[in-house]
């Protein structure tokens, strides 16, 4: 079955520590997309893109950091810039625009 | 002001009952907007698009009033399968790559 991947579920990092996010679609969508979730809060855009090699800074991307090497694959890594990381981390992807969008299942995100 | 507000809840209703939600947005040069729900500690889903002619699908429906710059949500015949969280979506004007997330209506249906 088609769909996104995320990984790993839960991950804790430790002050200081760079960790990279895993998002993996085999939905052959074009468009991709990194939120940050916190409680009591809307969704906000981390980064996005729309073509293999190229992406975009959403609203919050400062301390972190991404790539689209392939179609499939966006990977988020949240540098030790990102003060306070401490989130639910969502992949997504849509085959164009705001249409069509289809998640992971989260990444929680915890520093120790 | 934020860019799509939502009343946070939670709604306490009864099963069998109807519940409506509010959702209201500020750029007015808005063009698509959605309802997803959100189920405690997962992935949001998509429940529905919403149109300028209100649409409907089966107990839900969903209307948008342009001029009040509003989006509402009806769900009639409460069932406990309906508890989530309720998020109101709409298009960014900077991109059409972009949503804008309200913070969501918690919804809790009651046996």
């Amino acid at each position: 079955d088609g769909g996104i991947t995320q990984s790993p579920k839960y991950l804790f990092r430790k002050e200081g520590q760079n960790v990279t996010l895993s998002c993996e679609q085999n939905l052959n969508h074009d468009a991709m997309y990194w939120y940050r979730q916190d409680p009591g809060q809307g969704l906000r855009l981390i980064y996005y893109s729309q073509i293999v090699n190229d992406f975009q800074k959403g609203d919050i991307a400062e301390g972190y950091s991404v790539s689209r090497e392939k179609k499939e694959s966006f990977p988020l890594t949240v540098t030790s810039a990102q003060k306070n990381p401490t989130a639910f981390y969502l992949c997504a992807s849509s085959v164009t625009g705001v249409y069509g969008y289809t998640f992971g299942s989260g990444t929680r995100l915890t520093v120790v | 002001r934020k860019e799509v507000e939502q009343d946070p809840g939670p709604f306490n209703v009864p099963e069998g009952a109807t519940v409506a939600f509010n959702c209201t947005y500020s750029n007015s040069a808005s063009q698509s907007f959605f309802w997803y729900r959100q189920d405690c500690r997962k992935e949001p889903k998509l429940l529905m698009s919403v149109y300028s002619s209100g649409n409907e699908d089966g107990r839900f429906t969903a209307q948008l009033n342009r001029a009040s710059q509003y989006i509402s949500l009806l769900i009639r015949d409460s069932k406990l399968s309906d508890s989530a969280t309720y998020l109101c979506v709409v298009n960014s004007h900077d991109s059409n790559y972009q949503l804008i997330w309200g913070a969501g209506t918690k919804l809790i249906i009651k046996p």
